[in-house]
């Protein structure tokens, strides 16, 4: 089964950008995987899909200031001109035979 | 608009039983596969259990394998979860989430939650 780890926190300023990343375990570097967001107090939402070749699918009604790419067994989320709300856990998720797996969560501070 | 709303989370001692349910619209319930997602005070989000579109798959985390059974009513457009024999480290928030797609394993919509505390 894949597994994704991300760093446990990442912070940036308002207005500026930040790349979160999410690596694949050995062996599973061509999967794609979904970046989830989850604001405090809130239920998680679905971001977008990235594949391996770096091509992404957004959810519904996500700004145009998230973006995703690939590189290797890496797989980036990109937040452009950082607003307040964007300060939220954001989780990367892949699937296995019969499961699904998700990363431990970045925690995301805007300064 | 899709929409999942959860219900039936509560209070349970250990060794009890709660059946959580999941009132799915504004997509066809019928044609996706459904999972229970829950989230640990403090933690993050760990998968519980997928039931396939039509119902004759069933998957669950090792966590909740004997205990929990997962199913679907078309009829009802309703995700339920039967828990069993409940113990501490169940409580947490847990949440409905719809499939993408055939063959497409990620999760594109998602409930707000429902609590489950497992206390004495």
């Amino acid at each position: 089964q894949p597994v994704v780890t991300q760093s446990p926190s990442a912070s940036a300023s308002l207005g500026a950008s930040v790349k979160l990343t999410c690596t694949l375990s050995s062996g599973h570097s061509s999967y794609a995987i979904a970046w989830h967001q989850q604001q405090p107090e809130k239920g998680p939402r679905y971001l977008m899909k990235v594949n391996s070749d770096g091509s992404h699918s957004k959810g519904d009604g996500i700004p145009d200031r998230f973006s995703g790419s690939s590189s290797g067994a890496e797989r980036y989320l990109t937040i452009s001109s950082l607003q307040s709300e964007d300060e939220a856990d954001y989780y990367c998720q892949t699937w296995g035979s019969g499961t699904r797996v998700f990363g431990g969560g970045t925690k995301l501070t805007v300064l | 608009e899709v929409q999942l709303l959860e219900s039936g989370g509560g209070l349970v001692q250990p060794g009890g039983s709660l059946r959580l349910s999941c009132a799915a619209s504004g997509f066809t319930f019928s044609s996706y596969a459904m999972n229970w997602v829950r989230q640990a005070p403090g933690r993050g989000l760990e998968w519980v259990s997928t039931i396939s579109y039509t119902g004759g798959g069933t998957f669950y985390a090792d966590s909740v394998k004997g205990r929990f059974t997962i199913s679907r009513d078309t009829s009802r457009n309703t995700l339920y979860l039967q828990m069993n024999n409940l113990r501490a480290e169940d409580t947490a928030i847990y949440h409905c989430a719809k499939d993408q797609g055939h063959g497409i394993y990620f999760f594109d919509y998602w409930g707000q939650g429902t609590l489950v505390t497992v206390s004495s």
